[in-house]
């Protein structure tokens, strides 16, 4: 299995407070990705790292922020959670310049709920 | 916009026979396909991609098809068993390199 640990695995927490999950991959993979799974949605693109400090938006990017210090760890922060957050996110690696031919790995997600 | 559908959301077969799952897109004509397993609490693991150039892939008792004139993937699991009961995710190259699109899932359950 890939190196990706995705931290905290569950948290439930209120409307209207900060919070950040992280992603940490000992792979070495250059491309670095947040999603979330939602029922009849499937996997929606959050944001995507390219590089260290290099970062774009996805799909539905609106009320989250990210962050890419280092290689190994790609945080995602919801500056003031709402309800509409509560969701299971997914971090995932993928290894060269083109994603062409080369799949994506997945952490094991984290449960978070917004009451 | 490009779009995905597994059009079944969920499919229940006896142990032994041939699962067969479809992917359509539409609106993108993808060079690459990806199908992926979802077990439930788990992220989804990586099984088969197939190229548009490729009409057939096979990996033990997985075969994947890629029709890109129906705009069709079909993903078949050969001799199933209970074990191989799951969510099956499929995927295609998105607006850019760094991306990929993900359809909503077929959940697949193996009656013994």
């Amino acid at each position: 299995d890939a190196g990706i640990t995705q931290s905290p695995r569950h948290k439930v927490t209120e409307t209207g407070t900060p919070v950040t999950l992280r992603c940490h991959q000992t792979e070495n993979h250059r491309y670095m990705y947040w999603y979330r799974q939602d029922p009849g949605h499937g996997l929606r693109l959050i944001h995507y790292s390219y590089g260290v400090k290099d970062t774009d938006k996805g799909e539905v990017s609106d009320g989250y922020s990210v962050s890419r210090s280092k290689t190994e760890d790609f945080l995602l922060t919801l500056e003031s959670a709402t309800s509409s957050q509560t969701s299971v996110y997914f971090c995932a690696i993928s290894e060269s310049v083109q994603t062409q031919n080369q799949p994506q790995h997945f952490g094991d997600g984290t449960r978070l709920s917004i009451l | 916009s490009q779009k995905i559908e597994q059009n079944s959301e969920a499919l229940n077969i006896q142990e032994g026979k041939t699962a067969t799952l479809t992917c359509n897109y539409t609106n993108y004509s993808p060079a690459y396909l990806q199908w992926y397993r979802q077990d439930p609490g788990r992220g989804p693991v990586f099984l088969l991609l197939i190229r548009e150039n490729e009409k057939e892939k096979r990996k033990e008792r997985l075969k994947v098809t890629f029709d890109t004139t129906l705009k069709q993937s079909l993903f078949h699991i050969t001799a199933s068993q209970p074990a191989d009961s799951a969510t099956y995710l499929c995927a295609l190259d998105g607006s850019s390199a760094s991306k990929i699109i993900f359809g909503s899932g077929t959940r697949l359950s193996i009656r013994p």
